[in-house]
C-alpha cells in the first residue's frame, strides 16, 4: 500500500479551468515535494514545502500539516499544463522521500 | 535544467546478463539517488550516494549494487537481470540530501528504460 496518496488518478478539464490536484499521508512529514512528469518522461521539481503556501506563476501549492493534506491548484490551464503531477513526502523519522502514484492531467483546448 | 545524463536511455537484455546503468552529473551536488518508476507504484528508492565510496540502501534494493568512485558518476548495476527489474531508472541529485531539515530539491535524469526478457 503506497504511504502517499493523490486524487483524482486521473483528470480532464477544458482550458481555462481552475484544477485542484490533492496529496494526503498518514504521519507527520519534514517536507512535501510537488513535481512534474512531461509525457516525454521528464521529472521536473516545482515545489517543496514544509508549511503554508506557495505560488510560482499559475501554480499555487498548499499544505495542511494538521489535516496531513496537500493540494496542487492551476489557475487558468493551458493545455501545456497536461502532464502527471506526483507529490512526494519525507517522513519526520525516515530520510528519504517517498512518492505518491500521480495525476494524470490532460487539458482539452 | 540540472546538468544530469543518464546512459544508456534505453536497453533491453536477456534474463541472467548483467547490466549497469550509468548517471553523470556536471552539478558537483554530493548526493545521488536510483530511483525505479513502475505503474500502480510511486518512485521507489533503490539506492543513493552522499559522496565518493559513500552509498546506503532503499527500500527495493535487493538484485541492484551501486557504485561511486567520482563525484560526478553514480552506476547501477544489475548483476542478473530478472523481468522483474523491467522498469524505467531515474537518476536525481541534490545538494544537501533529503535529511531532517534540508529544503533542497532533488533534479531528475531524463530516465532509462530498461527491458529485460
Amino acid at each position: 500500500k503506497n504511504e502517499v496518496e493523490q486524487s483524482p488518478q486521473n483528470l480532464t478539464a477544458q482550458e481555462g479551468e481552475f484544477i485542484t490536484i490533492n496529496c494526503s499521508y498518514s504521519v507527520g512529514i519534514s517536507a512535501l515535494h510537488w513535481l512534474q512528469q512531461h509525457p516525454g518522461g521528464g521529472i521536473v521539481s516545482l515545489f517543496m514545502l514544509s508549511s503554508g503556501k506557495k505560488k510560482h506563476g499559475r501554480l499555487i501549492a498548499t499544505i495542511n500539516i494538521q489535516e496531513k493534506h496537500s493540494s496542487l491548484h492551476i489557475t487558468a490551464s493551458h493545455p501545456r499544463d497536461s502532464a502527471v503531477y506526483i507529490c512526494a513526502v519525507r517522513y519526520s523519522t525516515r530520510n528519504q522521500f517517498y512518492f505518491g502514484t500521480g495525476t494524470s492531467l490532460t487539458v482539452i483546448p | 535544467d540540472a546538468g544530469i545524463t543518464q546512459s544508456p536511455r534505453h536497453k533491453v537484455t536477456e534474463t541472467g546478463t548483467p547490466v549497469t546503468l550509468r548517471c553523470h552529473q556536471t552539478e558537483n551536488h554530493r548526493y545521488m539517488y536510483w530511483y525505479r518508476q513502475d505503474p500502480g507504484h510511486g518512485l521507489r528508492l533503490i539506492h543513493y550516494s552522499y559522496g565518493v565510496k559513500d552509498t546506503d540502501k532503499g527500500e527495493v534494493s535487493d538484485g541492484y549494487s551501486v557504485s561511486r568512485s567520482k563525484t560526478e558518476d553514480f552506476l547501477l548495476t544489475l548483476e542478473s537481470a530478472t523481468s522483474s527489474q523491467t522498469s524505467v531508472y531515474f537518476c536525481a541529485i541534490s545538494s544537501t540530501g533529503t535529511s531532517f531539515s534540508s529544503t533542497d530539491t532533488q533534479y531528475f535524469g531524463p530516465g532509462t528504460r530498461l527491458t529485460v526478457l
